[in-house]
């Protein structure tokens, strides 16, 4: 399953409403996740099943969608919410990610 | 440390084995999915697959046998090598946790909630 998202880059200021926009090939139903990417640092889970907030992850995130168009919203963007952020599918084999998008300060 | 520790050699000659091994300090070693993901800056983060405690595994076709994934109960650990290595094969392996999503006595991936730190791996003759 090919996961396609939207946009690859977004340049935005703190304060900020930021939409990423996930698209997958086939329908997944409601298994798909968000992860944040600091520079040098492995991924960290915001969210899962869609809409599910990770324990400690800020409220200002949030997630929607199902079956192939997803979305993953920051509401107020924070300084450290510049970052890459990738979804990933786990509807079914093999586990595939989105390419991601890269949110850079303005 | 941190909850899972990776270790393993960063430079490779073509043709080689790749071998990392991750050490989990989290949580209960049974009941998760194990994973291994590379992340090179021509393709992004790819899963190369994963293993349960009872050493069922799951790869991924793209890496078209090549990949290898073992489990060590005793020690918490488990293990990924990759044959033939190429220089396509450079990126930053991690290590990582699937949480279990069960249906009855079935279990599926269901979210990452815990990555190694990576490492860095490069393909150069």
């Amino acid at each position: 399953i090919q996961l396609t998202q939207s946009p690859s880059s977004l340049s935005a200021s703190v304060g900020d409403r930021v939409t990423i926009t996930c698209r997958a090939s086939q329908d997944i139903s409601d298994y798909l996740a968000w992860y944040q990417q600091r520079p040098g640092k492995a991924p960290k889970l915001l969210i899962y099943a869609t809409s599910t907030l990770q324990s400690g992850v800020p409220s200002r995130f949030s997630g929607s969608g199902s079956g192939t168009d997803f979305t993953l919203t920051i509401s107020s963007l924070q300084p450290e919410d510049f970052a890459s952020y990738y979804c990933q599918q786990l509807n079914s084999y093999p586990l595939t990610f989105g390419g991601g998008t890269k949110v850079e300060i303005k | 440390q941190g909850e899972l520790q990776q270790w393993g050699a960063g430079v490779l000659k073509p043709s080689e084995t790749l071998s990392l091994t991750c050490a989990v300090y989290v949580g209960s070693f049974s009941g998760h999915y194990w994973t291994w993901i590379r992340q090179s800056p021509g393709k992004g983060l790819e899963w190369i697959g994963e293993i349960k405690e009872s050493g069922r595994t799951t790869y991924n076709p793209s890496l078209k046998g090549r990949v290898t994934m073992s489990v060590d109960t005793s020690k918490n650990q488990f293990s990924l090598r990759l044959t033939s290595v190429t220089a396509a094969d450079t990126a930053v392996y991690y290590c990582a946790r699937a949480k279990s999503l069960y249906f009855g006595a079935l279990s599926v991936p269901y979210y990452i909630d815990y990555w190694g730190q990576g490492t860095p791996v490069a393909v150069s003759s």
